[in-house]
């Protein structure tokens, strides 16, 4: 089953405006990932938080987590044009309790549009 | 900085052909992760390996084999292939195989089956 669903699908806003995307999942997890992606191109690490963080920040980019609501959201603030791109959110399960190279599960991905 | 590098960059093959895919993960990255993306599609992950040794499997199906080879590179053999599995394939590699690490990835490999 789908363990990161994202919200919306598709986000279509002017430059300058901020774009939030949520990320829900199902299970524990131990940290949860965010990642953007050009039409066609590899998959860019924006930010990691832990089960155990609340909120980061990198650059324009701010990331919540909620382990209790099993959510997550990015805020894209003073988007510009190149910010136009799809973005997923990745969890890494609880599955193990040290060691292990836990696969990443994604969710089905926000596409980002960035209107000049 | 040195990132994962995969290749080919773009493979065609036709239906029952063999591909191999090559991945050379980041300079002293012990783990590397496989990925499929479907045509509009997440990416779903494959199988992971942790200083040489099968890691973690996803859903690989078992025309699909791969191995971590001495040097930390990895393949991933392709056999009697199909047309659905025409796809984007990642690789990604992290340090030490431990939850928490940063997971980076390739540009991919588009694989065409014709």
């Amino acid at each position: 089953s789908q363990q990161g669903e994202e919200d919306p699908q598709a986000l279509s806003i002017q430059e300058g405006e901020n774009a939030t995307m949520n990320c829900s999942y199902k299970t524990s997890i131990n940290n949860l990932q965010w990642y953007r992606q050009n039409s066609g191109r590899g998959l860019v690490h924006l930010i990691l938080i832990r089960s155990n963080e609340r909120e980061k920040h990198s650059g324009r980019l701010r990331v919540t987590l909620d382990t209790s609501k099993k959510s997550s959201s990015l805020l894209i603030t003073a988007s510009r044009a190149a910010d136009t791109a799809s973005y997923f959110c990745a969890t890494d399960a609880e599955l193990y309790s040290g060691g292990g190279a836990d696969g990443l599960t994604f969710g089905k991905g926000t596409h980002l549009i960035i209107q000049p | 900085a040195a990132g994962v590098i995969q290749s080919p960059r773009h493979l065609i093959k036709e239906k029952r052909e063999t591909a191999t895919l090559k991945c050379y993960p980041i300079p002293r990255h012990d783990t590397v992760y496989w990925y499929q993306q479907g045509p509009g599609q997440d990416p779903q992950f494959l199988i992971s390996f942790y200083e040489k040794m099968q890691s973690d499997k996803g859903s690989i199906p078992d025309r699909f084999s791969a191995q971590q080879f001495s040097d930390y590179h990895s393949e991933l053999n392709m056999s009697s292939l199909e047309l659905g599995d025409s796809a984007l394939y990642f690789c990604a590699s992290s340090s030490d195989g431990h939850s928490g690490n940063t997971i980076y990835f390739g540009e991919g490999s588009w694989l065409t089956v014709v």
